[in-house]
């Protein structure tokens, strides 16, 4: 377990609506990952951060942006939601003598 | 060429029999492997690393052969309980940041 938590874990929002998706880890790892997963695509990353503040994007950031302020929290924001923002979020940290990836448990984003 | 591909399956698999996965990937110069297991709605969870020498872990056993730029897993003596999404998952040296590719997952059934 990599302490890994993510809120919410389910979220139903109108389209044009701001959406705020947290995670946050309690083991002070410094990197940070957000990540969507849709049928047919596998997992994409949207935005990455190497440390407080440092943050960069990944290959599907539009429409997305971040923010780190502390090390523990890593927030993902969808400023104005689309259909097309209808994804699993996945958040991730990093550690391990292979830098391998531990994933939180998800959250499951539907916007009408 | 997919920077990582896989078979998407599914493989439908007696209970006890060998199933085995591969996994082709682009970059030649990617440094680290891995193998990840989702189940239906959950997070992925890292399986094993995959080591030039190749590696096991009980009943699975990964290779990785960097001249053909492919892994493989094999999975003995299959489980009712091994039934998931299998994922590949490719590491290669970016800028600030590693970069991670994931495979779109091959799914594996085993039938009682």
């Amino acid at each position: 377990d990599a302490g890994i938590t993510q809120s919410p874990r389910h979220k139903v929002t109108e389209t044009g609506t701001p959406v705020t998706l947290r995670c946050h880890q309690t083991e002070n790892h410094r990197y940070m990952y957000w990540y969507r997963q849709d049928p047919g695509h596998g997992l994409r990353l949207i935005h990455y951060s190497y440390g407080v503040k440092d943050t960069d994007k990944g290959e599907v950031s539009d429409g997305y942006s971040v923010s780190r302020s502390k090390t523990e929290d890593f927030l993902l924001t969808l400023e104005s939601a689309t259909s097309s923002q209808t994804s699993v979020y996945f958040c991730a940290i990093r550690l391990g003598q292979d830098n391998e990836q531990f994933f939180g448990p998800g959250t499951r984003l539907t916007v009408l | 060429r997919k920077e990582v591909e896989q078979d998407p399956g599914p493989f439908n698999v007696p209970e006890g029999a060998t199933v085995a996965f591969n996994c082709t990937y682009s970059n030649s110069a990617s440094q680290s492997f891995f193998w990840y297991r989702q189940d239906c709605r959950k997070e992925p969870k890292l399986l094993m690393s995959v080591y030039s020498s190749g590696n096991e872990d009980g009943r699975f056993t990964a290779q990785l052969n960097r001249a053909s730029q492919y892994i493989s897993l094999l999975i003995r003596d299959s489980k009712l309980s091994d039934s998931a999404t299998y994922l590949c998952v490719v590491r290669a040296r970016g800028n600030r940041d590693d970069k991670i590719i994931f495979g779109k997952g091959t799914r594996l059934h085993i039938l009682p």
